[in-house]
């Protein structure tokens, strides 16, 4: 049963716009939230995490929105640079467990 | 620092064989979880070993199963592969009290099941 759901699979977005990732989780329990960015041959590396006492959290071009009553969060990545093309994960997990649970990702591609 | 390192990078094996895969964390990490990676399920914890102790356990069969050493290397074998045990295999390294988001994760070890 898959607890964290990425319901698209690609996206495009042209060089220099807004990339919105989106994210579903089922399970009430998360309470840390987490986006992987994967290059292929290379492990997912940590690209910026959200706590459930907050709805948004921002470093750089990159701001995670959080709405809990949803149960749904978002990546925005503004502006979307080529260096950006590469499949992104959310993850979910309970504070203080150091499991994850990862929905399936979505490639993102920036055209230049 | 070197990162985590996983090998073999890639492997073929036939349904029924059994496979061991290793992993070497950052240097001074102690805890390393492992992950599946299939295309239809994304990446499905494995388990979590700390000090040589599985700490944490995924949803996977018995034929699933791990141990970590002294100096907190760690290996996965899977025994009477099948054909679904195809996939990217992960491993994650983390220190002591780091959180989720202090995971390092590695290249990654491809199998093949044929």
């Amino acid at each position: 049963d898959q607890q964290v759901k990425q319901n698209s699979p690609s996206l495009s977005v042209q060089e220099g716009r807004i990339s919105i990732l989106n994210c579903d989780y089922t399970n009430s329990m998360f309470d840390y939230f987490l986006w992987y960015k994967k290059y292929p041959a290379e492990g997912p590396t940590f690209l910026i995490s959200i706590s459930s006492i907050k709805d948004k959290n921002e470093d750089g071009r990159f701001t995670v929105f959080l709405n809990k009553s949803a149960k749904h969060l978002s990546l925005h990545i503004v502006p979307s640079q080529p260096g950006d093309s590469a499949v992104y994960f959310c993850a979910a997990t309970q504070t203080g467990a150091n499991n994850l649970f990862f929905g399936t990702g979505t490639r993102l591609t920036i055209i230049p | 620092k070197a990162g985590v390192t996983q090998t073999p990078r890639y492997l073929i094996k036939t349904r029924g064989q059994q496979v061991t895969l290793s992993c070497s964390p950052i240097s001074g990490h102690r805890s390393v979880s492992w992950y599946q990676q299939t295309p239809g399920q994304g990446l499905q914890f494995l388990f979590e070993y700390f000090s040589e102790t599985q700490r944490n356990k995924g949803n996977f069969p018995g034929r699933f199963s791990g141990r970590q050493f002294s100096n907190s290397r760690s290996e996965m074998n899977v025994s009477t592969l099948e054909l679904g045990d195809s996939a990217l295999y992960l491993c994650a390294s983390s220190l002591v009290l780091a959180g989720v988001d202090e995971q390092f994760f590695g290249p990654g070890t491809r199998l093949t099941v044929l």
